[in-house]
């Protein structure tokens, strides 16, 4: 059973350099969705695709981050210029919609890529 | 718009007494609600939906919540809490998946 991977789990970084994360949802899954944690807080949502197009960008903490999807299977989330504010951990998730109670589907979440900036 | 509000950041139980973790929403439609799970270093795991179905759902782990629209609550519960049950639990809206803040669930001996 392959589930939600993601990849590095664990990056330091030093501040003003370019992270970029990998993740990879489980197979039949049409959407994929992007959230940050910091310490003692739920995810904090930031954006969503569906199969490659990118339905929700609006809640990306700022230009510096961007995500993509560019074949509809695995994602990368980037963010330019770090600064130490960007220290937390980022989970990707996947679930399939389509038909009705699409909004009820399931969203399975990967363990998350720590984020040290230093 | 979607929300959700859980109503203790921490909660803590004596081991084999019964859990309650509170968490009420709001939405401008009927909602699906989900309850997850987070252990320390692990990943959030699914204990839980509700998808206009029946009201009362059971999770896994002897977990179940019960959905009620006059009050716009979905309160997790557990007869009996074990050791395990140590770990973060977040209520979730339908839509883009508003996390709320999280109960800490704190087990004593």
């Amino acid at each position: 059973d392959t589930g939600v991977s993601q990849d590095p789990r664990h990056k330091i970084t030093k501040r003003g350099q370019n992270v970029t994360f990998r993740c990879d949802p489980i197979s039949e899954h049409n959407r994929l969705y992007w959230y940050r944690q910091t310490l003692g807080q739920g995810p904090e949502f930031l954006t969503y695709f569906q199969n490659e197009a990118q339905l929700e960008k609006s809640r990306l903490l700022s230009d510096r981050f961007s995500a993509e999807r560019p074949k509809g299977s695995f994602s990368t989330l980037e963010i330019q210029r770090t600064e130490q504010g960007d220290s937390a951990m980022y989970l990707c998730a996947s679930s399939f919609a389509g038909g009705r109670g699409s909004s009820g589907n399931t969203i399975y979440f990967g363990e998350g890529s720590w984020l040290t900036v230093v | 718009a979607q929300s959700v509000t859980q109503l203790d950041s921490h909660v803590s139980v004596s081991e084999g007494t019964p859990v309650l973790l509170r968490c009420n929403y709001s939405s401008s439609y009927s909602p699906s609600l989900f309850w997850y799970v987070q252990h320390p270093n692990k990943g959030l795991q699914l204990l839980l939906k509700y998808t206009s179905a029946a009201t009362l759902v059971k999770g896994i782990n002897g977990f179940e919540a019960e959905f009620k629209k006059s009050e716009t609550s979905f309160h997790l519960t557990k007869p009996s809490a074990h050791m395990s049950d140590a770990a973060v639990y977040f209520c979730v809206v339908s839509g883009d998946m508003r996390f709320g803040a999280g109960t800490r669930l704190t087990v004593k001996p």
